[in-house]
């Protein structure tokens, strides 16, 4: 099983700084056609899990451009370059390479300091 | 609009069986996989299965075969997510969300279902 582990897993983050998530995989998540299927959800308190990012880098619309996404093989990072009140919540990456066995990783809290 | 809505809350004794739905509407719902999410009370999201509901081709997380059932039905474009027997540990938020292509996964979500099992 591919496992997904992201860091750090609570991240106090000041107004107007920037915040980084790491997601680590266990195996590579670049599928046979060379693309890496590696996306990563928002989810606010009390609301459903929104999707920010699909295949490491490509922001969904209506995502701010503040969010970026990076990496590949088995190392990706979530950034954003200045941190928003609306910004608060958990940030999960997901991959979904190997179908159909997806994973999600466990989940990072990003607060406001 | 584009939306999946799931089904209420419900709230059931260990050992009951329990069916509910997501019903997506605003798109051609037979193009979509329907995937489904469980996220235990604070705690992160678990992958459990998806369904196609143009031919009904099913598959799940190991961590959930034979714990749950996961089927469509394309007449009335809706998913569902059933158990025959719940537990305790069943007690979660439940959430579906479609998925295109392997380009294209959980874009829309549902509102989520809260189900809880407790005697």
């Amino acid at each position: 099983d591919v496992v997904l582990t992201q860091s750090p897993l609570s991240l106090p983050v000041t107004l107007g700084q920037p915040a980084s998530i790491s997601c680590r995989s266990s195996q590579s998540l670049e599928f046979s056609d060379g693309n890496t299927y590696l996306n990563w959800f928002h989810q606010r308190p009390g609301q459903s899990p929104r999707r920010l990012i699909y295949k490491v880098s490509n922001r969904d619309s209506g995502v701010p451009d503040r969010f970026s996404g990076s990496g590949s093989g088995t190392d990706f990072t979530l950034k954003i370059s200045r941190v928003e009140a609306e910004d608060v919540g958990v940030y999960y990456c997901m991959q979904n390479t190997h179908w159909p066995m997806y994973t999600f990783g466990q989940g990072t809290k990003l607060e406001i300091k | 609009e584009v939306q999946l809505v799931q089904s209420g809350a419900e709230v059931k004794k260990p050992g009951e069986s329990l069916k509910i739905s997501c019903k997506g509407s605003g798109y051609t719902f037979t193009n979509y996989w329907i995937g489904w999410v469980r996220q235990m009370p604070g705690k992160g999201l678990e992958w459990m299965g998806i369904v196609s509901p143009g031919d009904s081709d099913t598959r799940y997380s190991p961590s959930f075969q034979g714990q749950v059932s996961i089927s469509a039905d394309k007449s009335i474009s809706t998913a569902y997510l059933q158990w025959s027997s719940l537990k305790a540990s069943d007690t979660a938020i439940y959430y579906c969300a479609r998925q295109e292509s392997i380009e294209n996964v959980f874009d829309i979500w549902g509102q989520g279902t809260m189900v809880t099992v407790s005697s």
